[in-house]
């Protein structure tokens, strides 16, 4: 009974692919995120996403886009997919007022 | 704009000595700040959150400090074995309007039998 659990663990894809990583927390929480970790480790806030509000990191590129069918499920769509997209890219969340923050197992991407 | 630097990047010890890593942040208007373990391959594990109106949280060999005049906080590793060897991540908000973390770049520990 994994707190927050990301499939798949490892995706190998193509440049210019279109991918998709799902999340789903069964923690009840009201808020969840997308992070992304790069080569040399260093952990980046993409998103944020309660059933009220999407924010956006400035710095990530319109090509990422979260989508969320429910509030315990924030999957992370990523269109024409690029050589700089490979990371691992983690999910996580929280319940707001509390603020600590529940990580996933991670999902690596490589873009070959 | 919250940044968050963490010293030393990497760290190796001998098993039983007791350490600090440290973890700084420019927006000292923080409601709380988190430290994390992350081991190799795995996702980030929760060790410590400490509040604004804290100054310091304790768990099992762990303690953490806030100063939020200074912008600092320590994460205390009492009598360190083997299975401590991770890297230790410290998070600060990235403003007070929600929960998105600011993370430093983390101190990679290395405990030695």
């Amino acid at each position: 009974d994994t707190a927050v659990s990301q499939t798949p663990k490892y995706l190998v894809t193509q440049m210019g692919n279109d991918k998709s990583i799902k999340c789903e927390q069964n923690l009840g929480h009201d808020t969840m995120y997308w992070y992304k970790q790069d080569s040399k480790k260093f952990l980046k806030i993409m998103f944020s996403y309660n059933n009220k509000e999407l924010i956006i990191n400035e710095t990530v590129p319109n090509r990422f886009s979260p989508k969320s069918p429910d509030k315990a499920h924030l999957n992370l769509h990523i269109n024409s997919l690029e050589l700089g997209d490979s990371a691992v890219y983690f999910c996580a969340s929280s319940q707001s007022g509390s603020g600590e923050l529940f990580f996933g197992e991670g999902s690596r991407l490589t873009v070959l | 704009k919250q940044e968050v630097t963490q010293i030393p990047a990497a760290l190796s010890v001998p098993e039983g000595e007791n350490l600090v890593l440290n973890c700084s942040f420019t927006d000292s208007a923080i409601y709380n700040l988190q430290w994390f373990r992350q081991d190799p391959g795995k996702g980030l594990t929760s060790l410590l959150l400490i509040q604004s109106s804290q100054r310091e949280q304790t768990s099992g060999r762990l303690n953490a400090s806030l100063d939020k005049s200074s912008g600092r906080s320590t994460l205390y590793i009492a009598a360190s074995q083997p299975g401590d060897s991770a890297t230790y991540l410290c998070a600060a908000p990235v403003n007070n309007a929600g929960n998105m973390l600011t993370f430093g770049g983390g101190t990679r520990l290395m405990v030695k039998p």
